[in-house]
């Protein structure tokens, strides 16, 4: 199994420029996470999918869309890049239960310049 | 106040010591507590979950005080490769689908 894999791993974009994160999981989880982590500031929740068929914003939702477009995957999109959003950003997947692990994936390391 | 608050560090010792994390949350209704370990560059991955009468994997151990809204993890025996940044991550209460709160972390740099 590879678990939780995320591509890009690195990304530069222009401020204005669009792009999409990919994240996919095959442990058959229900739940999958956007994260982003900044330096001092720890893990925040940017949105997440508690099923298939459902998102819902996080701590940290303006300026992203996401897309749960099937149970394997989570896509991130970013209509617009800020240097704001210059970050690591990981994905997470769990399945539903009161004390469940989350799985990380990798992680994208993007910059907005 | 930050949800969950975590000494940054960096706690910097020799191979053998002993160290002590500790961790403090504000919501009183938090419901499970883990400790993270998230290496240079990687992702986090659980080190271990944190049960209310404590609990002991090895060479870590964890402890939670409900009452003063406390979690600590010890670390016993230090290695160079418990090097890491150990988080501090908390489930609040309602959240059946797993949210988590997580600390900005505690850096450990083990020597020789």
């Amino acid at each position: 199994n590879a678990g939780v894999t995320q591509t890009p791993k690195f990304q530069v974009l222009k401020t204005g420029q669009s792009m999409t994160l990919q994240c996919a999981q095959d442990m058959n989880h229900n739940s999958m996470y956007w994260y982003r982590q900044d330096p001092g500031m720890g893990l925040r929740l940017i949105y997440y999918s508690a099923s298939e068929g459902t998102t819902d914003k996080g701590e940290v939702p303006n300026g992203y869309n996401v897309s749960r477009l099937n149970k394997r995957e989570f896509s991130l999109r970013l209509e617009s890049a800020a240097p704001s959003q210059t970050s690591v950003y990981f994905c997470a997947s769990s399945n539903t239960g009161l004390s469940e692990e989350q799985f990380f994936g990798p992680g994208t390391r993007l910059t907005v310049l | 106040r930050k949800e969950v608050e975590q000494d940054p560090g960096p706690f910097n010792v020799p191979e053998g010591a002993t160290v002590a994390f500790n961790c403090t949350y504000s919501n009183s209704a938090s419901q499970s507590f883990f400790w993270y370990r998230q290496d240079c560059r990687k992702e986090p991955k659980l080190l271990m979950s944190v049960y209310s009468s404590g609990n002991e994997d090895g060479r870590f151990t964890a402890q939670l005080n409900r009452a003063s809204q406390y979690i600590s993890l010890l670390i016993r025996d230090s290695k160079l490769s418990d090097s890491a940044t150990y988080l501090c991550v908390v489930k609040q209460n309602g959240t059946s689908y797993g949210k988590l709160t997580f600390g900005q972390g505690t850096i450990l740099t083990v020597h020789p």
